[in-house]
């Protein structure tokens, strides 16, 4: 099974400033990863796929960028709207057995 | 759009079946996903189907207690959960797939199962 981290678990970021989270599996996922942004009470949704492209209709402040085990996710200028909690996950194996970062949560300073 | 139903609370041992129904899309050219998320934790792949209705694939934690399917002509995807376990407690997400095997596009808001005596 294909292990992926996240760090740090937490990180605290006042509005405008940059966040930079990492993501790293323990063996190459190649590009193969998204990243998802998850607020309280709702479902996740999607930022970044094929490690960095943004999906569509996401603001051009979020980078994804990386490759093989590798991974970060900038946030340039961190928006209100923007505290929320962030998975990465792989989908580079076939059958599939995609699995996810354990989340890094991005709160107020 | 992507809506789910069915969870509720279940004793361990017991059978709930999961629905999702779709919409805004054409249903059957889609992949789709279930997804958990215990309470407080993260996020945990549980099974997926391909459009068409085959090659379902699931995590080694539900393999053989749980049966993804899907109703093309219905436009639901189900979720039949056998032999619960507390560890099952999770809100349950179904989400559209860009492609069977590649990450999921968009994401339905959840049903909530919790199983307990």
């Amino acid at each position: 099974e294909i292990l992926m981290t996240q760090s740090p678990a937490t990180l605290s970021v006042s509005p405008g400033e940059r966040a930079t989270l990492s993501c790293r599996a323990n063996e190459t996922v190649g590009t193969n990863l998204v990243w998802y942004q998850q607020k309280p009470g709702q479902a996740p949704t999607l930022l970044v796929y094929g490690a960095s492209t943004r999906a569509p209709r996401v603001p051009a402040r979020f980078s994804g960028s990386g490759s093989g085990t590798e991974f970060t996710l900038t946030i340039s200028s961190l928006q209100s709207e923007d505290f929320a909690v962030y998975y990465c996950q792989q989908y580079y194996n076939w059958p599939p057995r995609f699995t996810f970062g354990p989340g890094t949560k991005v709160d107020f300073k | 759009q992507l809506l789910e139903s069915g969870g509720s609370l279940v004793q361990p041992g017991g059978s709930l079946r999961l629905s999702c129904a779709a919409s805004g899309f054409t249903f059957r050219n889609y992949a789709m996903t279930w997804v958990r998320q215990a309470p407080g934790k993260g996020l945990n792949w549980v099974a997926s189907i391909s459009g068409a209705g085959g090659s379902p694939y699931y995590a080694d934690t539900v393999k053989g207690r749980f049966t993804i399917s899907r109703d093309n002509s219905q436009n639901i995807l189900f979720l039949q959960m056998n032999r619960l376990r507390v560890e099952d407690t999770a809100t349950y997400y179904c989400a559209k797939d860009f492609l069977h095997g590649s990450y999921s596009e968009f994401w339905g808001q959840g049903t909530p199962v919790t199983v307990s005596s």
